[in-house]
């Protein structure tokens, strides 16, 4: 079992470019969350999402970020137009399912994207 | 809404002293209650969690916590520390829509 696996582990994006991050679940999960990790800060929940459904993006900024996690291929967390505001280390987690204290979540290690 | 208040920043302890961690919380409703590790550059592992099962909750690497209701508390301890302890710890709180609150994080040092 894998885990969940989170690629790539860091990107570096000028301004303006676009920064796509992947998320495959583990392995029988069909939740998946994106969470926001600024510096020196704790983690922000972003969005929650099932198989080619959005349940909860009240974490998400309203523009440039969203979001998906097609019926085939991993979930991705699109970020247009960079700023460096967007600095940050992005970790997914998945669960099994609702009763998350439960299935519990798994989280991945994270991309690094740092805005140049 | 739910809510978790770490007190400490930073935490320096000599290695095979006790640690204490604080976390306060707030929450509407019987809290599910978690705390997570995070060593550099690396992801998030659970330690453990309160689920609102027994109130003394033995997690990994030997750490534990107690659920205190009357304090709103859930404070994370370790009788001895080791050197590979030293990392950042986060207290969590589940809210509703499955949605995990993070506290903003305990740097523990450990030194020789």
């Amino acid at each position: 079992n894998a885990g969940v696996m989170q690629n790539p582990r860091h990107l570096v994006r000028r301004r303006g470019q676009e920064a796509r991050l992947r998320c495959s679940p583990m392995k029988g999960h069909s939740h998946v969350y994106w969470y926001r990790q600024l510096p020196e800060e704790g983690l922000k929940f972003m969005v929650y999402l099932q198989k080619e459904n959005i349940i909860d993006e009240s974490g998400m900024p309203k523009e440039r970020f969203s979001a998906e996690f097609p019926k085939e291929g991993p979930s991705i967390l699109r970020i247009q137009q960079v700023v460096r505001g967007d600095s940050a280390a992005y970790f997914c987690a998945s669960s099994g399912g609702t009763g998350v204290t439960n299935y519990g979540y798994t989280f991945g290690s994270g991309t690094r994207l740092t805005v140049v | 809404a739910q809510s978790v208040t770490q007190l400490d920043s930073h935490v320096s302890v000599s290695e095979g002293t006790p640690v204490l961690l604080r976390c306060n919380y707030s929450s509407s409703y019987s809290p599910s209650l978690f705390w997570y590790v995070q060593h550099p550059n690396k992801g998030l592992q659970l330690l453990l969690k309160y689920t609102s099962a027994a109130t003394l909750v033995k997690g990994i690497n030997g750490f534990e916590a107690e659920f205190k209701k009357s304090e709103t508390s859930f404070h994370l301890t370790k009788p001895s520390a080791h050197m590979s302890d030293a990392a950042e710890y986060f207290c969590v709180v589940r809210g509703g829509g499955n949605k995990l609150t993070f506290g903003t994080g305990t740097q523990l040092k450990v030194e020789l």
